[in-house]
């Protein structure tokens, strides 16, 4: 089954302890992209790239890491965690990089608390 | 600056009724433009989406949006809601490049 996947779906953690939320899709996607949704915000975007060794900021970039070493994963990192990351993460991919006529595919999410 | 406007946070209808889900965007260059729908506690899924060609589109579950260049909309319709079309549903442009912009989402209440 095609499909984006994340992990974990559901993460508490202290301010200051680093983790990694992880993506990955199935779907052999060059474009993948993070997002967080925020009540009132809608979705905004993190970081995302647009192939294997390419990544480039979002709207709201501070304070994520991003890698993309593999093409099926795009891992985000959270160096040092803070209160107002609290929030839900999406993951998503599409087939193109450039050109967005192809659907994005998005992960069920990931809600991350920092206490 | 690119944007999308949704301007109904919440609205509820009665089973059975008909729906419109209000979008307003702007965009500098020609507008590819999504809804999404969100169900309580899933990610999203594509709903329809428009890039030239005809102006009404037809998407899955029963959903049409109408491109209206000349008034920057691009709204949702439904004839006939299910108690099941309960979401949020989000309006998102793009353009060439994949980057989406998403409106802040429309929380759809359906009453039986």
């Amino acid at each position: 089954e095609a499909q984006v996947t994340q992990n974990p779906r559901y993460l508490i953690t202290v301010t200051g302890k680093k983790l990694t939320v992880t993506c990955s899709q199935n779907m052999n996607h060059e474009y993948m992209s993070w997002y967080r949704q925020d009540p009132g915000l809608g979705l905004r975007q993190i970081y995302y790239s647009m192939n294997v060794e390419v990544t480039d900021k979002g709207d709201v970039p501070e304070g994520y890491k991003v890698s993309r070493k593999e093409k099926r994963n795009f891992p985000l990192i959270l160096e040092s965690p803070s209160p107002n990351q609290t929030s839900l993460y999406f993951c998503a991919s599409s087939s193109r990089s450039l050109g967005i006529d192809n659907e994005q595919f998005f992960g069920p999410g990931t809600r991350l608390t920092v206490l | 600056a690119q944007s999308v406007t949704q301007p109904d946070i919440h609205i509820t209808v009665s089973e059975g009724a008909s729906l419109e889900l209000r979008c307003n965007y702007s965009y500098g260059a020609t507008p590819y433009l999504f809804w999404y729908v969100q169900s309580p506690g899933q990610g999203l899924q594509l709903l329809l989406k428009y890039f030239s060609g005809d102006t009404l589109v037809q998407g899955i579950k029963g959903f049409e949006a109408e491109f209206k260049r000349s008034q920057s909309s691009f709204n949702l319709r439904k004839p006939s809601v299910h108690w099941s079309d309960a979401a949020e549903y989000f309006c998102a442009v793009g353009g060439y490049t994949d980057k989406l912009i998403f409106g802040t989402g429309t929380r759809l209440q359906v009453f039986p």
